[in-house]
């Protein structure tokens, strides 16, 4: 079945720290990878997306994913955190229905 | 106004009320979708809609009644909900991309409902 996992539902780290934040996706074909921000009361924001070429994207407010399709996974970086990165954190690739299919989302607090 | 504006953003209702989320994007897109956020569970899609025409029921039940008039608004009616039913509404829109996953889809910020 096509899913994404996001294993981690909470993560912790302090201001400054680096960032990881896990993806993984099981699908026939290599897909569109995306991930997305959601802030508290808020929708969802577009950081970065994968269609294809360099393996290594960037994104806004700093983040940056490295698709690896022997690992099937899509992994979201930052080097330093900020304390208004603290937001819940959703990998997501396209459905054949032009639709996102998300994870169920990773939180993220920062400690100062 | 630009992006996808909801409203209302917060809805209470009791379970024989019949009430509607309205969704309007100022983009220019011609897909619209409904999503189902509950805690703990993935985002689940409700309807998509293509140039005013459904292409998408993911088995929702027939209490939530989707409409798009034109490609700008997109419409859930909703009528004799369940408690279970609470949970924030969001609603999209994308230009369909070269290929069918390739759609980018910008959100709006969601209408949250709770359902007594």
């Amino acid at each position: 079945a096509q899913s994404v996992t996001q294993p981690d539902i909470h993560i912790t780290v302090s201001e400054g720290a680096s960032l990881e934040l896990r993806c993984n996706y099981s699908y026939g074909a290599t897909p569109y990878l995306f991930w997305y921000v959601q802030s508290p009361g808020q929708g969802l924001q577009l950081l970065l997306k994968y269609f294809s070429g360099d393996t290594l994207v960037q994104g806004i407010k700093g983040f940056e994913a490295e698709f690896k399709r022997s690992q099937s996974s899509f992994n979201l970086r930052k080097p330093s955190v900020h304390w208004s990165d603290a937001a819940e954190y959703f990998c997501a690739f396209g459905g054949s229905q032009g639709n996102l299919i998300f994870g169920k989302g990773t939180k993220l607090s920062v400690k100062p | 106004e630009t992006g996808v504006t909801q409203t209302p953003r917060h809805l209470v209702m009791g379970m024989t009320n019949k009430k509607s989320l309205k969704c309007e994007q100022h983009l220019g897109h011609n897909a619209m979708y409904w999503y189902k956020q509950s805690a703990k569970k993935p985002l689940e899609l409700m309807f998509v809609y293509n140039f005013k025409e459904q292409t998408e029921n993911n088995s929702v039940p027939s209490r939530f009644s989707p409409e798009c008039p034109n490609s700008s608004h997109l419409f859930l009616h909703l009528h004799t909900l369940q408690p279970e039913d609470s949970a924030l509404y969001l609603c999209a829109s994308s230009q369909p991309g070269h290929s069918s996953g390739a759609n980018v889809l910008t959100f709006g910020a969601g209408s949250r409902l709770t359902v007594l």
